[in-house]
């Protein structure tokens, strides 16, 4: 099984700033790798897919970057509405298709 | 645009046998796949497994002995059943279609 480690686990920022997740994979992923976005008392929203393609609807201050064992989700500039956690989920080698712990990010 | 609605009892307790439905509507039954996945506090998401619309399975292999999913297309339902259950299947508990539409999810608490 795959073991997705995210960093850090909490990020404190200000809207506007610029926010940075990592994922590490404990083996190869290639680029099969999404970011999801949950805020409390709903369900984990799809952000990024494919290591880097955004999913339907989502906003372009969202991007994604890396493949093999490394992955970066971005944030361009925090909107009040994105303070919230963040998931890498890996989707190549299962079953399972496994998740990170995720990431906080709140407000500073 | 399909919409989720998991169901079932919100406390089962140890040792018995958690049954869930979700319910598919705004969508066909028939497409491609549909996966369980719950979250928990101690464990975080984790991936149930995968029903396709032909009725190949895939589960967990951590939880392989324990699960059974099943598709009822004339309901257009879905079935997650968990054998044996023990606190530490205690969890929040979501349906997801093949195009990522999450459900609510339904919590679900193992208790005596």
């Amino acid at each position: 099984e795959i073991v997705l480690t995210q960093s850090p686990a909490t990020l404190s920022l200000s809207p506007g700033q610029r926010a940075t997740l990592s994922c590490r994979a404990s083996q190869s992923v290639s680029s099969s790798l999404a970011w999801y976005q949950q805020k409390p008392g709903q369900a984990p929203r799809l952000l990024i897919y494919d290591a880097s393609t955004r999913a339907t609807g989502i906003p372009a201050r969202f991007s994604g970057s890396g493949s093999g064992t490394d992955f970066t989700l971005t944030i361009s500039s925090l909107e009040p509405e994105d303070f919230a956690i963040y998931y890498c989920q890996q989707r190549s080698n299962w079953p399972p298709w496994t998740f990170g712990q995720g990431t906080k990010v709140e407000i500073k | 645009q399909v919409q989720l609605q998991e169901s079932g009892p919100g406390l089962v307790k140890p040792s018995e046998t958690l049954s869930l439905t979700c319910t598919v509507s705004g969508g066909s039954i028939s497409s491609y796949y549909w996966s369980w996945i719950r979250q928990s506090a101690g464990k975080g998401l984790e991936w149930i497994g995968r029903i396709y619309s032909s009725g190949n399975i895939v589960y967990n292999p951590s939880l392989t002995s324990r699960v059974t999913m099943s598709i009822d297309t004339p309901t257009k339902q879905l079935s997650l059943k968990l054998n044996s259950v023990t606190a530490a299947d205690t969890a929040v508990y979501y349906c997801v279609d093949y195009m990522d539409v999450w459900g609510k999810g339904i919590t679900v608490t193992v208790s005596s």
